[in-house]
């Protein structure tokens, strides 16, 4: 399965935009890139999915160029609950989610 | 909003034991997913689950373990003989799946501990 990379973690303070790129170089025809979040002890959250160009919903912002080769995971004026992990995921026509690593996002103060 | 529920939210047994975790999808939901988490690890897909039978399993998902839909709302994934190795993080997820993708609503999760 093609992989996703992403960084391993970003620092941000309250109230700024936070940009999470992943690569996905090998992406498939027919897939579709999904961003999950998790907390500590939770179950990953579903919180944007996107095929190619922009996304917005009431959450997040996704930006997938022309090629499809990466994508970015934007988050308007994060808050200290937005501490947490972020997966970017390829999702093929299995549907299953193959989880990497993720991006800890940590929000201070 | 719906959700996914998982109960007992935590479960202790010993080793070679059987255990049951049970998960509740969103009620219009037509596939299931288990996930599991060990401790400091990734996310790990076991098993999906369509019109009663499994539909890709991961090389996790061996023979001690199996799921089943015995009725209208529950899913349940059992393992047979526990090992040390299982304990982790176990998730239930649910899907509908449509033609734009497939969000994936999962559970707040059971914590099985072998000891």
């Amino acid at each position: 399965l093609a992989k996703t990379t992403q960084p391993i973690s970003m620092d941000s303070y309250e109230g700024q935009e936070v940009n999470i790129t992943c690569s996905h170089n090998n992406i498939a025809t027919n897939d579709y890139i999904t961003w999950y979040q998790q907390f500590p002890s939770q179950g990953p959250r579903f919180i944007i999915q996107g095929y190619k160009t922009k996304v917005t919903n009431e959450v997040a912002s996704l930006f997938i160029p022309a090629d499809r080769k990466s994508s970015t995971l934007s988050l308007p004026r994060v808050s200290l609950s937005d501490t947490a992990v972020y997966y970017c995921l390829r999702m093929d026509s299995s549907y299953k989610l193959i989880f990497g690593s993720g991006t800890r996002l940590l929000v201070r103060p | 909003e719906p959700e996914v529920t998982q109960t007992p939210s935590h479960q202790v047994t010993q080793m070679g034991q059987e255990v049951i975790l049970r998960c509740v999808p969103i009620s219009n939901h037509l596939y299931f997913y288990w996930y599991r988490q060990i401790l400091g690890q990734k996310v790990e897909f076991l098993v999906s689950f369509y019109n009663n039978e499994i539909s890709e399993k991961s090389e996790i998902f061996d023979d001690q373990f199996s799921v089943e839909r015995p009725d209208g709302s529950n899913f349940t994934l059992k393992i047979r003989s526990t090992k040390l190795e299982d304990s982790a993080m176990y998730f239930c997820a649910s899907s509908e799946r449509t033609s734009g993708g497939n969000e994936q609503y999962f559970g707040p999760g059971t914590r099985l501990t072998v000891t």
